[in-house]
């Protein structure tokens, strides 16, 4: 069975400082690839997602995020955190063929000091 | 398009009793996924409806069931309710075009066990 690894459970960063999200899943074949947000008191939103093609993807409020097959990986990044990128962060995969499960990582809580 | 809905928002159970939530899709989307969310165990997967069968079950016992309506409403019930069942059950409603899976949660319903 898939799994899924979010190694930083908390980060605190600064306002202005670059972030990224480590997530690793444990999958041989062919997967798509997902991260979503949770702001507090809110539900699961999309970032973004990859399913083929161009392995950076880009997502909404200047998220991105890097596919690298051969390490497994699907890290998130943002070059300039803002106070309200506070949330937690989970990753998520999908074999195709196998129905719209999601496996999920732990999630990373981040928060941004101002 | 309004988004997914899950009522109730919030119960209180005692140990032993059943419960029934009950989520609505986005429209005209045909597949439900359920998911139990919890601070120890994060998110995992509990099941998926699509077309009023059962695609795919996650590990959980059998008192955790579920089922879609022709409308694609979808509840899950649990029976015989233990206090470890206290948790965010969120829905997702999802669908695919062209091998892409776009899959949108609603905002959970909080079961607390007493």
């Amino acid at each position: 069975a898939q799994s899924v690894s979010q190694h930083n459970h908390h980060v605190i960063l600064s306002e202005a400082a670059s972030l990224e999200l480590g997530c690793n899943y444990s999958y041989g074949g062919t997967v798509n690839l997902f991260w979503y947000v949770q702001y507090p008191g809110q539900h699961l939103q999309l970032l973004l997602k990859y399913f083929s093609g161009d392995p950076l993807v880009k997502g909404i409020k200047g998220f991105e995020a890097e596919f690298i097959k051969s390490k497994f990986s699907f890290n998130l990044r943002k070059p300039s955190v803002q106070w309200s990128d506070t949330a937690e962060y989970f990753c998520a995969v999908n074999i195709p063929g196998g129905g719209n499960k999601l496996t999920f990582g732990t999630g990373t809580q981040l928060k941004v000091e101002l | 398009k309004a988004g997914v809905t899950q009522t109730p928002r919030y119960l209180i159970k005692t140990r032993g009793q059943q419960v029934t939530l009950s989520c609505s899709p986005i429209s005209g989307h045909r597949s439900v996924s359920w998911y139990q969310q919890t601070p120890g165990q994060g998110l995992q997967f509990l099941f998926e409806y699509f077309s009023e069968t059962q695609r795919n079950k996650g590990n959980f016992p059998g008192r955790f069931s579920g089922r879609q309506f022709s409308n694609s409403r979808s509840e899950m019930n649990v029976s015989t309710l233990e206090l470890g069942d206290s948790a965010l059950y969120l829905c997702a409603s999802s669908y695919t075009s062209g091998g892409s899976l776009e899959q949108y949660f609603g905002p959970g319903t909080r079961l607390t066990v007493t």
